[in-house]
């Protein structure tokens, strides 16, 4: 059965203090691992697509990274604008592509 | 550019009650998936359309139906709404039938007394 853990659950951050956040993952045949922020009784907003172990992608302050078994989600440099609840979610291929499944999240608050 | 766009924001409704809600889609996509978030839960997939048919179905119940029209857009129906059924209620679009990256709309907050 597909399965996605994300981990810590939550997370308090000074300002300026990088971190990084997991996502493992068992899926048969992944085609895609997504990246989601999300507020606080707000609709994901899309941050990043890896589809193949090794890629890498940034966008500011955020650098996503895949290997075959989990993916991280770095914040380097946080600002507390960056406080959500960041998503991880799959894809599996197959006949199942196009049925997200998603983590419970991580919820980062940055303090100034 | 319009992102996708969905109504009503909020909704209050009484158990047994019926309930439509409804996407649009980005523009240019063609596939539209439903989601359900419970509060401090990822959300849960709930069924996907492309051309008009629906195309894959996760672990919800028959009361659980939908709908898209010849514009993309798209309705998702909850017959004999129950208390657990109250959540946030998201719809995705995405391009191409292959459903890769998905675009969220804000939601619909159902509370269900």
């Amino acid at each position: 059965e597909d399965q996605v853990t994300q981990s810590p659950e939550a997370l308090r951050l000074q300002e300026g203090e990088s971190s990084s956040l997991n996502c493992s993952y068992t899926v048969s045949g992944l085609r895609g691992l997504f990246w989601y922020r999300q507020d606080p009784g707000k609709g994901p907003e899309f941050l990043f697509t890896l589809y193949s172990a090794g890629e890498e992608k940034e966008k500011e302050r955020l650098k996503a990274t895949l290997t075959k078994k989990e993916s991280f989600l770095h914040i380097t440099a946080p600002k507390p604008e960056d406080s959500a609840t960041y998503l991880c979610a799959v894809s599996p291929g197959g006949d199942s592509w196009g049925k997200l499944q998603f983590g419970a999240g991580t919820q980062v608050v940055v303090t100034p | 550019d319009a992102g996708v766009t969905q109504s009503p924001t909020h909704l209050i409704k009484t158990r047994g009650q019926q309930v439509t809600l409804r996407c649009s889609p980005k523009s240019g996509h063609d596939t539209v998936s439903w989601y359900q978030q419970a509060l401090g839960q990822g959300p849960q997939f709930i069924f996907q359309y492309y051309e008009e048919e629906e195309r894959q179905r996760g672990n919800f119940p028959d009361r659980f139906s939908g709908h898209q029209f010849p514009n993309y857009s798209s309705e998702l129906n909850v017959n004999a709404l129950l208390l657990g059924d109250s959540a946030l209620y998201l719809c995705a679009s995405s391009y191409g039938g292959a459903g890769d990256t998905q675009y969220f709309g804000p939601g619909t907050r159902l509370t269900v007394l």
